[in-house]
């Protein structure tokens, strides 16, 4: 029941360029969040944004939430090759409960030296 | 990842053991959870746990056991391991997912023979 749906599901860049990753949900959310996993290991809250809010960052990452197409884009900037990971967004969804995240399958990010 | 620790990190046991899979939050968060995650299904969830004494199925209950007599344990218990369980298990932490994210521990690789 993954309602998250990441794009492109890999990404592969040099390192210092950008890298731009997408995700569609289906139902109205009160917030979406996305993480990094790093291999082998678990998964890093990075950033959430709230459904009134319509840009968020954090450092070097730029998060966009659109609410009317229900997709949100995280860039990264000037990436670098610790970046390398898979990202996840998750969404909070607004009705019934909302104590439980629902998940998206990743973009695995391979930045390049 | 500090504040929530699970143990054992790798264990290999045989079909039909039971195997118990613990975790460990040092910031009283109210909600706990347990995923499994395999390659092409993402993160599952399990169970999880709104507070202590509080449980509630997740995705893919089906042979699994939980418990929370305190808030910050949750143990995950495979009543009788199969080979479909062979999963790398995360548990994770968070206050109210309506207003944060979830903290993740470093997960337990558990292969059953």
């Amino acid at each position: 029941s993954q309602q998250g749906e990441e794009d492109p599901q890999a990404l592969s860049i040099q390192e210092g360029e950008n890298a731009t990753m997408n995700c569609s949900y289906k139902t109205s959310i009160n917030n979406l969040q996305w993480y990094r996993q790093n291999s082998g290991r678990g998964l890093v809250h990075l950033i959430l944004i709230r459904s009134n809010e319509r840009e968020k960052h954090s450092g070097r990452l730029r998060v966009t939430l659109d609410t009317s197409k229900k997709s949100s884009s995280l860039l990264i900037t000037a990436s670098r090759a610790a970046d390398t990971a898979s990202y996840f967004c998750a969404t909070a969804p607004n009705a019934g409960n909302n104590r439980k995240l629902i998940w998206g399958l990743g973009t695995s990010l391979a930045v390049n030296p | 990842d500090a504040g929530i620790t699970q143990s054992p990190r790798y264990k290999i046991t045989e079909t039909g053991r039971q195997v118990t899979l613990m975790c460990h939050q040092t910031w009283s968060h109210s909600y706990m959870f347990w995923y499994r995650q395999d390659l092409g299904h993402g993160l599952r969830l399990i169970y999880y746990s709104a507070a202590a004494d509080i449980t509630d199925k997740g995705e893919v209950p089906d042979g699994y056991v939980v418990s929370r007599s305190k808030t910050e344990n949750f143990p995950l218990t495979l009543e009788s391991a199969t080979r479909s369980q062979t999963s790398v298990y995360f548990c994770a932490s968070s206050a109210p997912p309506k207003f944060y994210g979830y903290t993740f521990g470093s997960g337990t690789r558990l292969t059953v023979v």
